[in-house]
């Protein structure tokens, strides 16, 4: 049971270069979740995604896009990238959204942009 | 979303119980109380949560205060793998998908 797997591990952009973030998760949960983990602060959230073919915004949506085409990925793309987007990017998936329901982290995208 | 305090950092013996604190003090009474740790270079890991009882499970002890304004993750002896950044996180009861993390408590575990 591979839980939450993010894709790729490393990734190295020029300014202004385009790419997208894979998120599979195999547990059929509803809900998907990115986040960004800057050095020494908390994760904040990026976007979200209620079900299949549904997405929503987070806490800091900008220069980020996102599409859930099938329940088990999310992808996350950056259309022209930014030096302040060089972050840990990490999707985390839940059964339901309510309180009960815990998330399953992925392990991380270490994303830098020069 | 109401918001959750924690100390920025904190020491334990290696084999001796840690209590881990959190104060939330504008808790609302759908609020579960969820903990996440984060090992190093890793993505955080779920811990244990709960609504109103103490609960336990195989990793902590969750003891949550009879006002829910604040609540204490217990592990019972701590190892050198438990060193890790502590998250201490409120989610309502329904209509929230979200989880708001603060900074956390770094944990520190001396051999």
């Amino acid at each position: 049971n591979a839980g939450v797997t993010q894709t790729p591990k490393f990734r190295v952009l020029k300014t202004g270069q385009s790419m997208t973030l894979l998120c599979a998760q195999d547990m059929n949960h509803e809900y998907m979740y990115w986040y960004r983990q800057d050095p020494g602060m908390g994760l904040r959230l990026i976007h979200y995604s209620v079900g299949e073919g549904t997405t929503a915004k987070g806490e800091v949506p900008d220069g980020y896009n996102v599409s859930r085409l099938k329940k088990q990925n999310f992808l996350l793309g950056l259309e022209s990238a930014a030096p302040s987007q060089t972050s840990v990017y990490f999707c985390a998936s839940s059964f339901m959204g309510a309180g009960v329901y815990g998330y399953t982290f992925g392990s991380g995208t270490r994303l830098t942009v020069v | 979303d109401a918001k959750t305090t924690q100390p920025n950092s904190m020491e334990s013996n290696e084999e001796e119980p840690v209590h881990l604190p959190c104060n939330h003090s504008t808790i609302s009474g759908t609020d579960y109380i969820h903990w996440y740790r984060q090992l190093p270079s890793q993505g955080p890991e779920y811990v244990i949560h709960g609504l109103t009882s103490n609960v336990n499970n195989r990793m902590a002890s969750l003891a949550i205060a009879e006002d829910r304004k604040s609540s204490t993750l217990i592990l019972h002896r701590a190892t050198l793998r438990d060193a890790a950044v502590y998250y201490c996180i409120l989610r309502a009861v329904s209509g929230t998908y979200k989880y708001i993390f603060g900074t956390g408590t770094r944990l520190k575990v001396l051999a």
